[in-house]
């Protein structure tokens, strides 16, 4: 149980486009997710937290209208990169909590953003 | 506010020997503490966690962890190392209540030498 899916796993795309990634919990329902950036070789930096229904809330210093976050409902929550740049290219990463606890989450396999 | 701290961005082993990555938190508040593991291009995948029951905390693939608060460390140890254990290493630290997300640690890549 409580497994977490993100798609597409890889994308490369050209600078000035837009990428959605989503972020799927396969067997429970997430209040809450949370999505991360990794740059190579660097530890797992919190760019939002995001609720069912609500706003995201953002990490200081992450661009809200660059990285636009949806969850709409309690199994999907998208990240938008919009009018991505190579300098955006990173391992972005997924993680759901499935209850009140925040430290309770289950992450995702992740994808890979190369921005041309 | 809390932190983590793992001392050694890069740990070699021999296989079968002793696997010590070292992790050290601070915290305002009683701690939750966790290691996760992550192989190239993955997710994070939870070894075990500390959440104030036992001190000697025992996870997956033989890890295991021991919460020592005189000394804020929670060091994740296996006795007998594989190659299958290589791989990137991440302490992280939260609050007992679960109000606030996983704060991370920069990782220990571990190499297991044949």
């Amino acid at each position: 149980g409580a497994v977490v899916s993100q798609h597409p796993s890889w994308v490369i795309c050209k600078s000035g486009t837009s990428v959605k990634i989503e972020c799927r919990s396969l067997d429970f329902q997430a209040t809450t997710m949370f999505w991360y950036r990794q740059f190579p070789k660097q530890s797992l930096m919190l760019m939002a937290t995001s609720n069912e229904g609500s706003k995201a809330t953002y990490e200081q210093g992450v661009e809200k209208d660059k990285f636009l976050i949806n969850h709409a409902s309690l199994t999907l929550s998208t990240l938008t990169v919009t009018s991505a740049h190579p300098e955006d290219s990173s391992f972005y990463i997924c993680s759901a909590a499935s209850g009140r606890a925040l430290n309770e989450q289950f992450f995702g396999p992740g994808t890979r953003l190369t921005v041309l | 506010a809390q932190s983590v701290t793992q001392l050694g961005s890069h740990v070699s082993v021999s296989e079968g020997a002793l696997v010590l990555l070292r992790c050290n938190y601070s915290s305002s508040v009683p701690p939750y503490l966790f290691w996760y593991v992550q192989y190239p291009n993955q997710g994070l995948q939870l070894l075990l966690k500390y959440t104030s029951a036992a001190t000697l905390v025992k996870g997956i693939n033989g890890f295991e962890a021991e919460f020592k608060k005189s000394e804020t460390s929670f060091h994740l140890t296996k006795p007998s190392a594989h190659m299958s254990d290589a791989a990137e290493y991440f302490c992280a630290v939260s609050d007992t209540a679960g109000n606030t997300p996983l704060v991370f640690g920069k990782g220990t890549r571990l190499s297991v030498i044949a």
